[in-house]
């Protein structure tokens, strides 16, 4: 069965680096775009980033550009989302998401759990 | 930055046809698409491509789309309908995913 699962959250302080990730199993890894969305606590969802299913074509929503990187090791079956300068407003739970269909217009058809990640001093 | 406006919460008794609203700009000219998120879950896909349902979803969820707004309905809520449910499009250059912020549906 198709699983997405994160991992790599936590506490971390302003202005630090973390490094997310999501293993991705029960279908063809390498032929899917992939996504990660975010959710404040108590908040809505905002899209955060994409990746294509080569690696080739990346897209970041306007409140992360330039701070994170999203990658993917195909080999590894494994999604990043690489953030850097973190601020209080991206605690969030991150979610690693599969992008049914090529491009932002898809649907997202599985979901992680969510890993959280708490930006505090 | 583009952004998709819906009603922060919609209430209904149950059976009766719950309506939920998402307006934008480039919704003439891109696809809609509706999750549903109970307390504590992952969102789920109800509705895509405007007015598909994914198997599995009740044939009570449908959508549409006219203009600049999208539309999710779902004829005779029941109590388990009850959740935040959001919209997703994107920007006019495709390049940029959005939520809309959320509705929360009441369902007593």
């Amino acid at each position: 069965q198709v699983q997405v699962v994160e991992s790599g959250g936590g506490v971390v302080q302003p202005g630090t680096s973390l490094r997310l990730s999501c293993a991705a199993s029960g279908f063809t890894f390498s032929t899917y775009d992939m996504h990660w969305v975010r959710q404040a606590p108590g908040k809505g969802l905002e899209w955060a980033a994409f990746i294509s299913y080569d690696g080739g074509t990346k897209h970041y929503a306007d409140s992360v550009k330039g701070r994170f990187t999203i990658s993917r090791d195909n080999s590894k079956n494994t999604l990043y989302l690489q953030m850097n300068s973190l601020r209080a407003e991206d605690t969030s739970v991150y979610y690693c998401v599969r992008g049914k269909d090529r491009w932002l217009q898809s649907r997202f058809d599985y979901w992680g759990q969510g890993t959280l990640v708490t930006v505090s001093s | 930055s583009y952004e998709l406006t819906q009603p922060p919460s919609v209430s209904v008794s149950p059976g009766q046809r719950a309506r939920i609203t998402c307006s934008g700009d480039a919704l003439p000219k891109k696809y809609a698409y509706w999750y549903q998120q109970k307390s504590g879950q992952a969102p789920v896909l109800v509705i895509y491509e405007d007015n598909k349902r994914p198997s599995g979803i009740p044939e009570r969820f449908s959508g549409s789309r006219s203009g600049t707004m999208a539309t999710l309905t779902i004829s005779g809520a029941q109590v388990e309908d009850e959740a935040d449910y959001y919209c997703y499009s994107t920007d006019s250059s495709g390049n940029q995913g959005v939520f809309g912020g959320g509705t929360k549906l009441t369902v007593l």
